[in-house]
């Protein structure tokens, strides 16, 4: 069965905190994305790739870096976490064109 | 400011009738239009899709109307059963977008009552 699995399903931080988001697909997708999710905003796009070492801003990057060391793996990076950034995170992969999503299971981050 | 847009953040309807989420979206460069179904705590899941070059797509329960003029989608489910209770996204691409990069609705909550 293929899969996109991000690393944690909950993660409390600290303001401050340099914060980890893995997230690891098997299907061989050349790219790979990072949502949030908020009540009444629905899916923002934070960061793309669409190769290994390449990488894309979206619509919000601001606060955010990416990491894509290997085809499979994605990283979101939060450089010092603020309470603005507690959100839903969910990291997608796909073939490209008219090919839609895999989506992982999300984390759900709270920044204290 | 949102391309795809959701303007009914809730949906209550009874087992067995009917369910119509729309959608509309400004962008007239998207050409491939999927929705996605999520449960809390989980990723989104892939539902049902079309292509601008028709105007309806039928999978089962499912089906996704395109109305390409008023730039306007809608899903029916039919019958709704209480398993469909969830959080529904429309979602748009491009295909001149190299990436695919999809733009969500802000979601419908779909809620099924016996």
């Amino acid at each position: 069965d293929v899969k996109v699995t991000q690393s944690s399903r909950y993660l409390v931080k600290r303001t401050g905190e340099k914060v980890f988001l893995e997230c690891v697909q098997d299907m061989d997708h050349e790219n790979m994305f990072w949502y949030r999710q908020d009540p009444g905003l629905g899916l923002r796009l934070i960061y793309f790739s669409y190769d290994v070492k390449m990488k894309e801003k979206g619509d919000i990057p601001e606060g955010y870096s990416v990491s894509r060391e290997k085809k499979e793996r994605f990283s979101l990076i939060l450089e010092s976490a603020s309470t603005n950034q507690t959100s839903m995170y969910l990291c997608a992969s796909s073939f490209g064109p008219n090919y839609g999503y895999t989506f992982g299971s999300g984390t759900r981050l709270t920044v204290v | 400011d949102q391309q795809v847009k959701q303007n009914s953040p809730s949906l209550s309807v009874q087992e067995g009738r009917i369910s119509i989420l729309n959608c509309d979206y400004t962008n007239s460069m998207f050409d491939y239009f999927l929705w996605y179904k999520k449960y809390p705590a989980e990723g989104p899941t892939f539902l049902i899709s079309i292509s601008s070059i028709k105007d309806k797509n039928e999978d089962g329960r499912f089906t996704v109307f395109l109305n390409k003029s008023a730039k306007h989608l809608s899903l029916h489910i039919v019958p709704s059963q209480p398993g469909d209770s969830a959080v529904y996204f429309c979602a748009a691409s491009a295909s001149t977008d190299s990436w695919g990069k999809l733009q969500f609705g802000a979601g419908t909550q779909v809620v099924v009552t016996p």
